[in-house]
C-alpha cells in the first residue's frame, strides 16, 4: 500500500541551526514528492516538489530536499532556520489514478518549533 | 488574485443544522479537492472533482455531499452535524498532481 512517514511529530531547533525533516514513502514506482508547509491558522503552502531529474531540489524560504530512492526517502533541509520558519510541515506523496489525475498521499506531519 | 479561495473561514453552528462551505479556484485546474484536517493536524482527503466528476470519495457519511457547478467551484454541504465534524476543512485544486490550496474553514460544531 502507498504510505508516507514522517517520523518525527515535532522538532525543536534552535534559531540559526540547521534543520533536516524526514520523509519515508511506499510506492511501488518513481513517484511525485512534495513538501507543504502550514503556518498557524493558515492553508498549506507548496515548499518544493521533485517529479524528475536532479534529486536534489531547491524551493522557497532557502528549503531544499533530497530524493534518495535506495532509502526511499526525501528529507527536507535548510541550513539556517529563522523564527518564521516554525509551523506544520507536510511531506505528500503524488500517486497516479486513472485518466491522468493523481491523488496526493500525505503524511501526518512534523511541528517545527524554533528556539531563541 | 487569490488562487483557491473559500468561504467562511469560520464557521460556528448548532448540531443538527445544515451549512455549506463555498470553493472557486482561478487557476484554471481541471481537479478540486476538499480535504479534512483533525485537531491533531491529520489530513484526510475526503472528495475530489475532475471534470465535474467525482473520481475519489473516501467513504466520508453520506451527511457530505459535494456539488460541483462548474470547473472552477467545489462546494461542499453538510447535513445534520455532529460534533466531530469539527475540524478545519481545506479546499485545494491541482494539475500534475501539486495541489494549491484555500485558507481553511474552520467549523466549529456546538
Amino acid at each position: 500500500a502507498q504510505s508516507v512517514t514522517q517520523p518525527d511529530i515535532h522538532i525543536t531547533v534552535s534559531e540559526g541551526a540547521s534543520l533536516e525533516l524526514r520523509c519515508n514513502y511506499s510506492y511501488g514506482a518513481t513517484p511525485y514528492l512534495f513538501w507543504y508547509v502550514q503556518s498557524p491558522g493558515q492553508g498549506l503552502q507548496l515548499l518544493l516538489k521533485y517529479f524528475s531529474g536532479d534529486t536534489l531540489v531547491q524551493g522557497i524560504k532557502g528549503f531544499e530536499a533530497e530524493f534518495k530512492r535506495s532509502q526511499s526517502s526525501f528529507n527536507l533541509r535548510k541550513p539556517s532556520v529563522h523564527w518564521s520558519d516554525a509551523a506544520e510541515y507536510f511531506c505528500a506523496v503524488g500517486a497516479p489514478l486513472m485518466d491522468s489525475n493523481y491523488q496526493l498521499i500525505w503524511g501526518a506531519g512534523t511541528k517545527l518549533i524554533i528556539k531563541p | 488574485d487569490t488562487a483557491v479561495s473559500q468561504t467562511p473561514k469560520y464557521l460556528v453552528t448548532q448540531m443538527g443544522n445544515d451549512k455549506s462551505i463555498k470553493c472557486e479556484q482561478n487557476l484554471g485546474h481541471d481537479t478540486m479537492y476538499w480535504y479534512k484536517q483533525d485537531s491533531k493536524k491529520f489530513l484526510k482527503i475526503m472528495f475530489s472533482y475532475n471534470n465535474k466528476e467525482l473520481i475519489i470519495n473516501e467513504t466520508v457519511p453520506n451527511r457530505f455531499s459535494p456539488k460541483s457547478p462548474d470547473k472552477a467551484h467545489l462546494n461542499l454541504h453538510i447535513n445534520s452535524l455532529e460534533l466531530g465534524d469539527s475540524a478545519v476543512y481545506f479546499c485545494a485544486s491541482s494539475r500534475d498532481s501539486e495541489a494549491f490550496f484555500g485558507q481553511g474553514t474552520r467549523l466549529t460544531v456546538v
